[in-house]
């Protein structure tokens, strides 16, 4: 079925920068889509960025400009680049595989981002 | 504030069937069966148990169904089971390329 794990999360200062990865084993992150959720401590789910298969990004409009999903096929590799972050933008992030464009059928384990002065 | 909205909680005993809902606003939500539904117990990732509105992925238990009508997706949990208290969200697209959670549900089993 396939695995997902994250890193890369951790502290940040308000207005810094954070790179996520997510190494994908057991199928090809260039064939599916690919996505990032969040969720904040007691919080609920939250869509933050997809990758089509072409290489199209969308982003929630809570990130819109600060957040950019990308990935690395030779690598088997998808990332998200944090930048400007805000108190707000403290959660686990989960990178997910798509079922299709608009569910998600593997989940990492998820890693800890912080931002706090 | 979410583009769907779940109820709070839902309970149930042991045995029994629940419905919790989910209800959309857009009618992008209304005309497409693009609707997701995900169980997450405390401390782990979530679960996809229907996608597409209807479809049940291959492993998951055919306790769990899904249906759709106008704005209102549902999920069905039969013979209530002690490890299905957990929170359950749905998901779907909702229009110009965004998809969105609902806020999610708490079911507990009595």
């Amino acid at each position: 079925e396939g695995q997902l794990v994250e890193s890369g999360g951790g502290l940040s200062q308000p207005g810094g920068s954070l790179r996520l990865s997510c190494a994908a084993s057991g199928f090809s992150v260039s064939v599916n889509y690919m996505s990032w959720v969040r969720q904040a401590q007691g919080k609920g789910l939250e869509w933050v960025s997809v990758i089509y298969t072409a290489g199209q990004t969308y982003d929630a409009d809570s990130v819109q400009g600060r957040f950019a999903i990308s990935r690395d096929d030779s690598q088997n590799t998808l990332y998200l680049q944090m930048n400007s972050l805000r108190v707000e933008d403290t959660a686990v992030y989960y990178c997910a595989r798509g079922i299709g464009p608009y569910a998600f059928d593997v989940w990492g384990q998820g890693t800890l981002v912080t931002v706090s002065s | 504030q979410s583009a769907l909205t779940q109820p709070a909680s839902v309970s149930g005993s042991p045995g029994q069937s629940i419905t919790m809902s989910c209800t959309g606003t857009t009618s992008e939500f209304g005309n497409y069966n693009l609707v997701s539904w995900y169980q997450q117990h405390p401390g782990k990732a979530p679960k996809l148990l229907i996608y597409e509105a209807s479809k049940r992925p291959s492993g998951v238990s055919d306790r769990f169904s899904g249906s759709k009508s106008g704005k209102t997706a549902s999920l069905t949990i039969t013979r209530l089971q002690a490890d299905d208290e957990a929170h359950y969200y749905c998901c779907s697209y909702v229009g110009t390329y965004v998809r969105v959670f609902g806020g999610g549900t708490k079911l507990t089993v009595l």
